[in-house]
């Protein structure tokens, strides 16, 4: 089985920082990676898939990066709408599927 | 758009079995794109993917909750069920339901099943 780690688990940040949120695949995953974020009572929202393709209506904010093991998500400028939790999900062994730990970002 | 909608009780006793069933709209269940799928987060945790199956009744499931689960799916009324047995306060969480295309593109509001006495 495909095992997903993120780091930090969770990190604060300000309006306006960069933000980079780091995933690791236990083993080679091509770009079988997408991000989602989850506020609070809702449902995830895919953001990215295939590593680096930004889901329709996603602000170009929201960007990612990698392929085999290491993958990033990275924010540019964080709003305030962007405080939220953060999973990484592969799909190399699908349709079974793995999400990470998650990431939440908070206010600093 | 598809849109998922998740439905059964949300309170199970410990031993039973929880039953729910996604209601998919906006698009047909029997679409060649998609696999349906059963994702759960207990309070406070993160996503667990439960299993996912095909139009044709092909099933996934994580190996964790394999002998446990049962996913089915009624094409006749374009939804698609969960079953999970043996139920225990382990099991207390938001169930979703969602499309899965490689990722999970559509997602139900989650559905709350508290496993108590």
């Amino acid at each position: 089985d495909i095992q997903m780690t993120q780091s930090p688990s969770s990190v604060s940040a300000s309006v306006g920082d960069r933000v980079t949120i780091t995933c690791r695949a236990s083993q080679g995953i091509s770009s079988w990676l997408a991000w989602y974020q989850q506020k609070p009572g809702k449902a995830p929202k895919l953001l990215i898939y295939a590593a680096s393709s930004l889901q329709s209506g996603v602000p170009s904010r929201f960007s990612g990066s990698g392929s085999g093991t290491d993958f990033t998500l990275t924010i540019s400028s964080l709003q305030p709408e962007d405080f939220a939790t953060y999973y990484c999900q592969q799909a190399n062994s699908f349709p079974g599927i793995t999400f990470g730990p998650g990431t939440k970002v908070d206010i600093k | 758009q598809l849109q998922l909608q998740e439905s059964g009780p949300g309170l199970v006793k410990p031993s039973e079995t929880l039953s729910l069933t996604c209601t998919v709209s906006g698009g047909s269940i029997s679409s060649s794109s998609y696999y349906w799928g059963w994702i759960r987060q207990p309070p406070g945790k993160g996503l667990e993917w439960i299993g996912s199956i095909y139009y044709s009744g092909s099933t996934y499931y994580n190996p964790s909750l394999k002998s446990r689960v049962t996913i089915s799916v009624d094409t006749s009324k374009n939804q698609f069920s969960l079953k999970l047995s043996s139920v225990t306060a382990a099991d207390t969480a938001v169930y979703y339901c969602a499309s899965l295309h490689d990722y999970a593109d559509y997602w139900g509001q989650g559905t709350l099943v508290t496993v108590s006495s």
